[in-house]
């Protein structure tokens, strides 16, 4: 079965970091462009990043520029969101995603972030 | 950036009823639309690509429309299993932007 997990969520105080991941099973990982979106509380989904299949062509959305870093393991068939000085309306639920030529396929059921002191 | 505006936000509905539910995007993404289901607790499920595709699996019943600037997704004979929130996503370019949901509550 294609699987997409996420982790790494949890309580941050505004300024900290956090490292979400996300692990691929059910297909060849390496094989594919990810990305990560998340959804705050009330609102409507954000894109916030891209990485190619290689990790050598990366975007990220301005909101998360310069804060946050995404990477990928092929080896482990793994995905990572580095998030640094967090703020409060980062708190959201992150999701991780598959793409194909024709968008995003597969998602993850998402992890829980929350920065508050 | 491309902005889609998604409506209606909340919609009820009977079974039987065939519901519409409009995505409107602020500049020309060709037919680089998808759409997608999601029910509470669970993954995004992927239901229309490329505007007008049912993804693997999609029952006939989700049908999708349009191109350019306006896009709709018609579900047929809705059942109480299409309770969710669904949600469109221009993959046009970058960055991706997302309609703001709508809701579909089965009576």
């Amino acid at each position: 079965e294609v699987q997409l997990v996420e982790s790494g969520g949890g309580l941050v105080q505004p300024g900290g970091s956090l490292r979400l991941s996300c692990t691929a099973s059910g297909f060849t990982f390496s094989s594919f462009e990810m990305n990560w979106v998340r959804q705050a509380p009330g609102k409507g989904l954000e894109w916030l990043a891209y990485t190619s299949r290689t990790g050598s062509v990366i975007y990220y959305a301005d909101s998360v520029k310069g804060r946050f870093t995404i990477s990928r393991d092929n080896a482990k068939s793994s995905l990572n969101l580095q998030m640094n000085s967090l703020r409060a309306e980062d708190t959201a639920v992150y999701f991780c995603a598959r793409e194909k030529s024709y968008g995003l396929d597969v998602w993850g059921r998402g992890t829980a972030v929350t920065v508050s002191s | 950036d491309t902005t889609l505006t998604q409506s209606p936000a909340f919609m009820s509905a009977t079974p039987g009823d065939k519901v519409n539910i409009s995505c409107k995007a602020s500049q020309d993404i060709d037919d680089n639309m998808n759409w997608y289901q999601r029910k509470p607790g669970g993954a995004a499920v992927f239901i229309i690509q490329e505007s007008t595709t049912r993804a693997p699996g999609i029952p006939p019943r989700f049908s999708g429309s349009g191109s350019g600037t306006d896009f709709t997704l018609t579900i047929a004979n809705v059942e109480s299993g299409d309770a969710a929130y669904y949600f469109c996503l221009q993959h046009d370019h970058f960055p991706y932007t997302f309609g703001q949901g709508t809701t579909l509550e089965i009576k």
